[in-house]
């Protein structure tokens, strides 16, 4: 079946510093989501991609569909302490479903020192 | 807006009892439904999904079960819950093939 790994596990950075994280597939994409997860709460997305090479922000998060539709990255630039929880990647291969299932990363548990 | 709620928020049950999550979204028609699984705080595991009333597939076999007895209504049910059955336990709606939106979850400890 499809895999999704997603590097690295969990960061610990100081306050104001960038933040990098990203999967990769062993299969082909159509669609990439970003989420992240509060302690104790639901995942809420961050950004979609759905276009292999698009380049998406919200705010300080920028994100990256990978050309080979492969691969996703997120990054998160000048962190702050509310950028603390576990950030997921999703993948979606429409591949003749009519529900869209998703693939997920294990996620990244980001911890931020102020 | 669509709004997606589950309940309850906290559960402790012991082993053997039944279980009954219930999640509803609000403000959308026809939504596709998702339960999923989470285990210590980590991987999401997609337990069921539903295109539509009565219409339940299974993701991995296991103690539990589904049921969607109105459009937007999806129930998670056990008839006797084991320990490893412990879990957060996630809701989530989608147009056909568009994004996923999750419920707040509910966190299910079984003793």
């Amino acid at each position: 079946g499809q895999q999704l790994n997603q590097s690295p596990q969990s960061m610990f950075i100081q306050e104001g510093e960038d933040v990098s994280m990203n999967c990769t597939s062993s299969s082909i994409f159509n669609t990439w989501l970003w989420y992240k997860q509060d302690p104790g709460e639901g995942p809420v997305l961050l950004i979609a991609l759905y276009k292999a090479g698009e380049l998406t922000s919200n705010g300080r998060l920028t994100a990256q569909f990978g050309i080979t539709r492969k691969d996703s990255f997120l990054n998160i630039s000048a962190s702050i302490p509310s950028d603390v929880g576990i950030y997921f990647c999703a993948g979606r291969n429409a591949g003749g479903t009519s529900y869209g299932k998703l693939t997920f990363g294990q996620g990244t548990i980001l911890t931020v020192h102020p | 807006s669509q709004t997606i709620h589950q309940w309850p928020a906290t559960l402790v049950q012991p082993v053997g009892s039944p279980l009954s999550l219930e999640c509803t979204v609000e403000g959308t028609s026809n939504p596709n439904l998702y339960w999923y699984r989470q285990a210590a705080g980590r991987g999401l595991q997609l337990l069921f999904y539903s295109v539509g009333i009565g219409q339940i597939s299974s993701e991995v076999p296991q103690n539990l079960s589904a049921s969607r007895p109105q459009d937007r209504q999806f129930i998670l049910s056990s008839k006797k819950l084991l320990l490893s059955d412990s879990g957060f336990y996630l809701c989530a709606w989608s147009h056909q093939t568009d994004t996923q939106y999750f419920g707040p979850g509910t966190r299910l400890t079984v003793l």
